[in-house]
């Protein structure tokens, strides 16, 4: 089946800082893939949605310089938190479709962020 | 806005026991419903898709329903295992935008005990 794999699981950095995860599809090619957040006791939310090769649309609320967004591949995409901070603490999630079928989706195995 | 509800939101049951978690949702236009399980610190695992035209799907000891008149979905789990434990999330898709999106409930904490 499809896989998707993302990358680091954990990770620690200082404030400050930026972080790069990295999230790909790893037997199919990949034309949408999501970025959802997730902070303790909450639901999942969606952060931004990125196409291959276009700018990520992002959820309202979201920064977009922040969270910088590259699809530069149909197998890769990338979610850089920019200048981190403890708010940003959190488990980041992708998921993703390969524009077919009926929208089943496939999920990474998620980064937990730690700010400090 | 679209909201998901799951109830309750924290189930403890006895190994073996026979159990049902309750998703709600709101919107109208759902395109399929999801049931995903987390285990802590971990990405979501899909388990069931439910189509908007089906009513279930199985899978195991595992069956989700879905009734998009009363806006209810549920997730019957059989003989449940100590390895059954986790946090069940339902996700309704729908088209807001030219892929659509998932909205997820909170989730329900399911504990199995030995």
């Amino acid at each position: 089946g499809a896989v998707v794999s993302q990358h680091p699981s954990r990770v620690i950095c200082k404030s400050g800082t930026s972080v790069k995860i990295e999230c790909r599809s790893l037997d199919f090619q990949a034309t949408t893939m999501f970025w959802y957040r997730q902070f303790p006791k909450q639901s999942l939310m969606l952060m931004a949605t990125s196409n291959e090769g276009s700018k990520a649309t992002y959820e309202q609320g979201v920064e977009k310089d922040k969270f910088l967004i590259n699809h530069a591949s149909l197998t890769l995409s990338t979610l850089t938190v920019t200048s981190a901070h403890p708010e940003d603490s959190s488990f980041y999630i992708c998921s993703a479709i390969t524009g077919t079928g009926n929208y089943g989706y496939t999920f990474g195995s998620g980064t937990r962020l730690t700010v400090v | 806005k679209q909201e998901v509800t799951q109830i309750p939101a924290a189930l403890s049951v006895p190994e073996g026991e026979n159990l049902v978690l309750n998703c709600s949702f709101t919107d109208s236009a759902i395109y399929n419903l999801q049931w995903f399980r987390q285990d802590p610190g971990k990405g979501l695992t899909s388990l069931l898709l439910i189509q908007s035209s089906q009513r279930e799907q199985t899978s195991g000891r595992l069956n989700a329903s879905l009734d998009k008149s009363s806006g209810r979905s549920t997730l019957y789990i059989a003989a449940s295992q100590p390895g059954d434990s986790a946090t069940y999330l339902c996700a309704d898709f729908n088209y807001g935008g030219s892929q659509g999106n998932l909205i997820f409930g909170k989730g329900t904490k399911l504990s199995v005990k030995p």
